[in-house]
């Protein structure tokens, strides 16, 4: 069983805070995705990470995928209350065909205004 | 708006009964996924049908039986359910990649929020 750790689980700053949450695992994974989830909906996917070492960036937020492909990090500069949820990080597997994802527990949000 | 519909949105129903949960998807993809998300527990996948054919079965008890009669519809029959199948149910689909080059991405529909009593 691949497993993705996310941490930390719960995490509460003022707005204009910087934060990083990581995504890490044993197991290496073809490409990795950080989704966000708000109550009542389904993840909605944020970004998807392939290249080992690779680095994304939307808007405040930095995504950096590891070196050997078995973790990632998501970095929030100047947090605001709009980006309160929960983030969710997915791995894929190697294989050829459709395939489910793995994913963490996620880390629930809250910025505070 | 993601292109995934689920319904419905909310279900109660009794460890007797019989319900089925519906999703549709606009976006023309190839594979659809039933994912399961209870509390303090990682989203859990159930079932991958790949071109309308069942895939994978995560070790999945048979009081669930998916359905899939097209690449746009996939359905999860529902039957002598437990309290512990209280859950989000979530639908998902894909566009497959070529062979060896996946790069899933997997667009979600909202979800069906269950209660079992």
């Amino acid at each position: 069983t691949q497993l993705l750790e996310q941490s930390p689980q719960f995490l509460s700053i003022q707005e204009g805070e910087n934060l990083t949450v990581y995504c890490n695992s044993s197991s290496v994974f073809s490409s990795l995705q950080w989704y966000r989830q708000e109550p009542g909906e389904g993840p909605v996917l944020l970004v998807t990470v392939v290249t080992g070492g690779e680095v994304k960036k939307l808007k405040r937020l930095t995504f950096q995928f590891g070196d050997a492909r078995k973790d990632s990090s998501l970095h929030i500069t100047a947090a605001q209350p709009g980006d309160t949820g929960l983030y969710l990080c997915a791995g894929a597997k190697f294989r050829g065909g459709a395939d489910g994802l793995t994913f963490g527990k996620g880390t629930h949000l809250i910025i505070q205004p | 708006e993601t292109g995934v519909t689920q319904t419905p949105r909310h279900l109660v129903m009794g460890m007797t009964n019989k319900k089925s949960l519906k999703c549709e998807q606009h976006l023309g993809h190839n594979a659809m996924y039933w994912y399961k998300q209870s509390a303090k527990k990682p989203l859990e996948l159930m079932f991958v049908y790949n071109f309308k054919e069942q895939t994978e079965n995560n070790s999945v008890p048979s009081r669930f039986s998916p359905e899939c009669p097209n690449s746009s519809h996939l359905f999860l029959h529902l039957h002598t359910l437990q309290p512990e199948d209280s859950a989000l149910y979530l639908c998902a689909s894909s566009q497959l990649g070529l062979a060896g080059l996946i790069q899933e991405t997997q667009y979600f529909g909202p979800g069906t929020r269950l209660l079992v009593l």
